[in-house]
């Protein structure tokens, strides 16, 4: 059963809209993760935070931005979405320390099209 | 910086048989963790097993074994008597120390499965 849900599962939008992506999880985890994936292909880090109102940028440049105003809440927006933003889109939390065997839980995933 | 590097993109077996995906990573930091994830079509990432880099046994999770080679730098999955539902995209990953007190999971591209009946 998932502890860490994304909504919606699959999107299709016209360019220039606003969209937000949702990810929330119950465990109560500080640390949080978004990653995009192109289709067949690896996933890359876009934004991270580690708690309540600590957001990062990823190694992968985004024009996408996150918020982190609740623990159990990470919400991804575009502002105005266009093609190129077709993609996979993966929220992940972290579990406390390091060493653990299963330290990452992911969502299903959000698949936007932009059209 | 951290680097996985997944050289099959694709990968044939025969149903019931074993096959090894390979995976090979740099990093500086001398304490990391190396992850297996199975993803299906459908999109989500599923955890398959997990070796500490100071873990002195091979790790092994039902079907799944790591190939834990750490003079090498590689750490390869061996999925025993393959069935046709282990045919996904698989994905080696390593968290590893990036700077700044951060620790951060970076893939690999991933190996594409399929199975044979």
């Amino acid at each position: 059963e998932a502890d860490i849900y994304q909504t919606p599962r699959y999107l299709v939008i016209g360019t220039g809209k606003k969209i937000t992506l949702e990810c929330s999880q119950t465990m109560g985890h500080d640390k949080m993760y978004w990653y995009q994936q192109d289709p067949g292909m690896e996933l890359h880090l876009i934004h991270y935070s580690y708690g309540v109102n600590s957001t990062e940028k990823g190694d992968l440049s985004s024009e996408s931005t996150v918020s982190r105003i609740r623990t159990e809440h990470f919400p991804l927006t575009l502002e105005s979405a266009r093609p190129s933003h077709t993609s996979q889109y993966l929220c992940a939390s972290k579990s406390p320390g390091q060493g653990a065997r299963n330290d990452y839980t992911f969502g299903s995933g959000t698949r936007l099209t932009v059209v | 910086a951290q680097k996985i590097t997944q050289t099959q993109p694709g990968m044939f077996v025969q149903e019931k048989e074993a096959v090894t995906l390979d995976c090979t990573y740099d990093t500086s930091d001398p304490s990391y963790g190396l992850f297996w994830y199975k993803q299906p079509s459908s999109g989500e990432m599923i955890f398959l097993i997990y070796q500490g880099s100071y873990d002195q046994q091979n790790a092994t999770e039902g079907r799944y074994s790591l190939n834990f080679q750490k003079a090498r730098k590689s750490a390869n999955l061996v999925i025993s008597a393959s069935q046709l539902g282990d045919s996904a995209m698989y994905f080696c990953a390593m968290r590893a120390y990036s700077g700044a007190g951060s620790y951060q999971l970076t893939f690999g591209k991933g190996t594409k499965l399929s199975v044979i009946p």
